[in-house]
């Protein structure tokens, strides 16, 4: 079955810098990659996602760029906020398999 | 629109007690599933139904049964609950199977002594 290694597992940055989280991805038949923040004690909730046929997706300060060939993606935050502070995740959908596999989570802190 | 709602928020059990955690959305949504969060283990896949009728096994299924009542409600059934099964549960839907945005939950924090 599809594994989702997403990595650091706890990323702390100052407010203003950048933050880059990575996930690599083993079944190239997964062609939809959503990211979602968890702020604490609260439900996921989707922030961007990208389909496989995309190599690269911006919304305001948050982009996400994948590597099909490499099966990675990543997350990029830019100008980081203290709201941003969460746990983000990562995950991999392969409608083959009719189920989404979750990164274990990074906890990103912005230190104001 | 109340999107997903889970009863209850909060439950605590002792081992061998039986309880079902209650989903409902109202977004007509076709596919719902149901998770499990543990700490630094990100979400695991329990149970899903690609649509009304049908469910399948996710990662974790063991200990657990489902039901999909109808296109609205998707319950999970602990027959015999387990220290093991103390976890955050979530129950998300969405439009059609995993090529969409799934909307989560709550989640219902589960405490089995």
């Amino acid at each position: 079955g599809e594994n989702v290694e997403q990595h650091p597992s706890t990323l702390s940055v100052q407010e203003g810098d950048s933050a880059v989280i990575k996930c690599t991805y083993s079944d190239s038949a997964s062609n939809y990659f959503p990211w979602y923040k968890q702020e604490l004690g609260k439900r996921p909730q989707l922030i961007i996602d990208i389909r496989s046929n995309v190599g690269e997706k911006k919304d305001q300060r948050i982009a996400v760029t994948l590597n099909k060939t490499a099966k990675h993606f990543s997350l990029h935050i830019t100008e980081t906020q203290p709201e941003d502070s969460a746990v983000y995740f990562c995950a991999a959908s392969n409608p083959n398999a009719g189920k989404s596999t979750f990164g274990d989570g990074t906890t990103l802190t912005v230190k104001p | 629109n109340a999107g997903v709602t889970q009863t209850p928020k909060f439950q605590v059990l002792k081992t061998g007690q039986s309880m079902t955690l209650q989903c409902a959305q109202d977004m007509n949504h076709n596919s719902m599933y149901w998770y499990r969060q543990d700490p630094g283990m990100g979400l695991r896949l329990i149970y899903y139904s690609a649509s009304e009728g049908t469910t399948d096994k996710g990662e974790v299924p063991n200990g657990y049964n489902v039901s999909r009542l109808n296109k609205r409600e998707f319950s999970l059934r602990l027959e015999s609950a387990a220290p093991s099964q103390t976890s955050v549960y979530f129950c998300a839907s969405s439009s059609r199977q995993v090529q969409e945005t799934q909307y989560f939950g709550p989640g219902t924090r589960l405490l089995v002594l």
